[in-house]
């Protein structure tokens, strides 16, 4: 079945750093989407990408999907302690998530 | 407006004794999911509803579990009998328009089995 596979695993930042999350499938997906996962909660949706080559911004969250739409991105400029926690990717008919990078920030 | 609720949110319960969770999608919603997350698996798919009939169940683990959604605001996942390896988050996720469209979570509903 579908799957997309999520690096890094884990990623440990000084506040102010960037922090980027990768999302890679062995096929084309129709959309993918972003969730955020905060410490004890729940899968909050963040954004879906639809089209090829498309980027989306979310104040310092930018959002890519790739050309081939086998692949898409999450960046964070300057991290906060209020970025801490879990991103997902997700995708295909039934979405199947990534297993997510757990972002921790050191103020 | 209410999102999806789950109950409960915490259940400790020993070994071999059955399991509910209950769950109510937002309205107007027509597809519902249920996940377990654990740390080993993440995030797992067990069954979806479209229009309260069951669509996939491929990632129900074994015939311990099951599904029920009796109408649009309701649906349970029954575990009986219940073992430790249960033990996880299990979330409930409705959607509008599609298995692929953007899933609203409840506050899912953390299992101890002992």
């Amino acid at each position: 079945g579908q799957q997309v596979m999520q690096i890094p695993q884990y990623q440990h930042v000084q506040e102010g750093e960037d922090f980027t999350t990768y999302c890679n499938s062995s096929t084309t997906l129709s959309n993918i989407q972003w969730y955020k996962q905060r410490p004890g909660g729940h899968p909050v949706f963040l954004i879906q990408l639809v089209k090829s080559g498309e980027v989306k911004k979310q104040k310092r969250l930018t959002f890519q999907f790739g050309e081939a739409k086998k692949n898409s991105s999450l960046h964070i400029t300057a991290t906060q302690t209020t970025d801490v926690g879990t991103y997902f990717c997700a995708a295909g008919g039934k979405l199947i998530f990534g297993q997510g990078t757990e972002l921790s920030v050191k103020p | 407006d209410a999102g999806v609720i789950q109950s409960p949110r915490h259940e400790v319960t020993e070994m071999g004794q059955e399991v509910t969770l209950r769950c109510k999608p937002i309205s107007g919603h027509d597809y519902l999911f249920w996940y377990r997350q654990t740390m080993m698996r993440g995030l797992e798919l067990l069954i979806y509803f479209n229009n309260n009939v069951p669509i996939d169940d491929s990632g129900m683990p074994e015939d311990r579990f099951s599904a029920k959604m009796p109408n649009a605001s309701f649906s349970t996942l029954k575990i009986q009998p219940s073992e430790p390896r249960d033990s996880a988050v299990y979330f409930c996720a409705s959607s509008f328009q599609g298995s692929s469209q953007p899933q609203h979570f409840g506050d899912g509903t953390r299992l101890s089995i002992l």
